[in-house]
Order: C-alpha cells, then sequence, then structure tokens
C-alpha cells in the first residue's frame, strides 16, 4: 500500500523554526517528485513547494524561509521551516506527485503562536 | 500566477441528482508537451484530500465512473452523475501545468 507518514508539527514561537518529515511506503520513493501542500484552519489548500528532478520550486509565501530536501536512502522527504510567522499555522500534507498530486498524507498541524 | 476560480462555492444536492462544478483558469492551461494538467480532489470532512480527475478527464484508480472532467483550454468541470452520501465533502480543481501550482477555491457539496 502506497502511504505517507507525516512528523515533525507542534507549536512554535513566531521567528521560530521546524522540520517536517515525511515517510514514504509503497512506491519507489527516488523515482517521483514530491511535494508540501498545507491547509490553514478552515482555509483552501496552498501549495508550497516541489522536488523533482529539474529542481526545487517554492511558493512566494515562503521562498526564502522554507527548504525542501529528501533523503532518497531513507524515503523521507523534508521540510525546513524557519522565521515562522502567525500566518504559516495550518495543516502540513506531504504529498506524491508532479503533474497530478496522487497520493497526500494525513498531514502533521504546525501552530506558530507566543 | 495562474488563479484558479471555482463556482458555484456552494452546491446543495438532492441524493441521486446529478451536480456539476466549474473551473476557470486565468491562462490556458495547455502545457508546452500538449497535456492539459488540470486536476480536481475531493477532500471529505476531517480526511486530507483524494485525487479524483487528473489531465481533465482521467479517473484516478478507483474513482467510482459517476466522477467525470471535461473542458479545455481555461474552462473546465467537473461532473457527478447520481450524488451519494459519500460524496459529501470540499471539491477543489488545481493546475500543474506551471510554477507555482495553484488550487481553486473550493466548492463544497452537501446534501439537501
Amino acid at each position: 500500500e502506497v502511504q505517507l507518514l507525516e512528523s515533525g508539527g507542534g507549536l512554535v514561537q513566531p521567528g521560530g523554526s521546524l522540520r517536517l518529515s515525511c515517510v514514504a511506503s509503497g512506491f519507489i520513493f527516488s523515482s517521483f517528485a514530491m511535494d508540501w501542500v498545507r491547509q490553514a484552519p478552515g482555509k483552501g489548500l496552498e501549495w508550497l513547494s516541489t522536488i523533482s528532478a529539474t529542481g526545487s520550486y517554492y511558493a512566494d509565501s515562503v521562498k526564502g524561509r522554507f527548504t525542501i530536501s529528501r533523503d532518497n536512502s531513507k524515503n523521507t522527504l523534508y521540510l525546513q521551516m524557519n522565521s515562522l510567522r502567525a500566518e504559516d499555522t495550518a495543516l502540513y500534507y506531504c504529498v506524491k506527485g508532479l503533474s497530478a498530486f496522487d497520493v497526500w498524507g494525513q498531514g502533521t498541524m504546525v501552530t506558530v503562536s507566543s | 500566477d495562474i488563479v484558479m476560480t471555482q463556482t458555484p462555492l456552494s452546491s446543495p444536492v438532492t441524493l441521486g441528482q446529478p451536480a456539476s462544478i466549474s473551473c476557470r483558469s486565468s491562462q490556458s492551461l495547455v502545457h508546452s508537451d500538449g497535456n492539459t494538467y488540470l486536476s480536481w480532489l475531493q477532500q471529505r470532512p476531517g480526511q486530507p484530500p483524494r485525487l479524483l480527475i487528473y489531465k481533465i478527464s482521467n479517473r484516478f484508480s478507483g474513482v467510482p465512473d459517476r466522477f467525470s472532467g471535461s473542458g479545455a483550454g481555461t474552462d473546465f468541470t467537473l461532473k457527478i452523475s447520481r450524488v451519494e452520501a459519500e460524496d459529501v465533502g470540499v471539491y477543489y480543481c488545481m493546475q500543474t501545468t506551471q510554477f507555482p501550482r495553484t488550487f481553486g477555491q473550493g466548492t463544497t457539496v452537501e446534501i439537501k
């Protein structure tokens, strides 16, 4: 079964940092582009970042603050989040795919508050 | 950035009746490779989103055939032929033709 399992969320103060992880199973992780998408409470979906064979891509809202990376030997995707703001409070989803987002994790909640 | 606009934002539907959601993009979603990367996602209450349709009209694995997608260029439609109780949730269109990826605002399908 194809699965994505996120972790690393939690409560962090404004200006702080967190690193999210996403462990993939059930498919050849190294062969696929991966993404991060977030959803603020009661709001819609916002694409954040994609890592693919051609490089890494970011939404303007997180460019320069967030860094996507992967460790194919560990089947793990990461999102390093620095300089966190209150507006970064959201459920963060790890997603598989480039042209179609075909597998979604359950998400990990990040709350930025003092 | 490509803006995705969905209508309606809310759709009360009677069980067994059809439902239709429109999605319009601010520019053509035709990629240089000739494909149109328009997808539809379903998010049931309390659940992560789930891929329903990709490249306008291709149903993803396990998606019931009451779901269908159509359209071209900048105008796209998701249709549910006969709404069932399990179809309640929010539906999003999204484009993966170019970066940044963008989503529609979401359309809530609820039972009358």
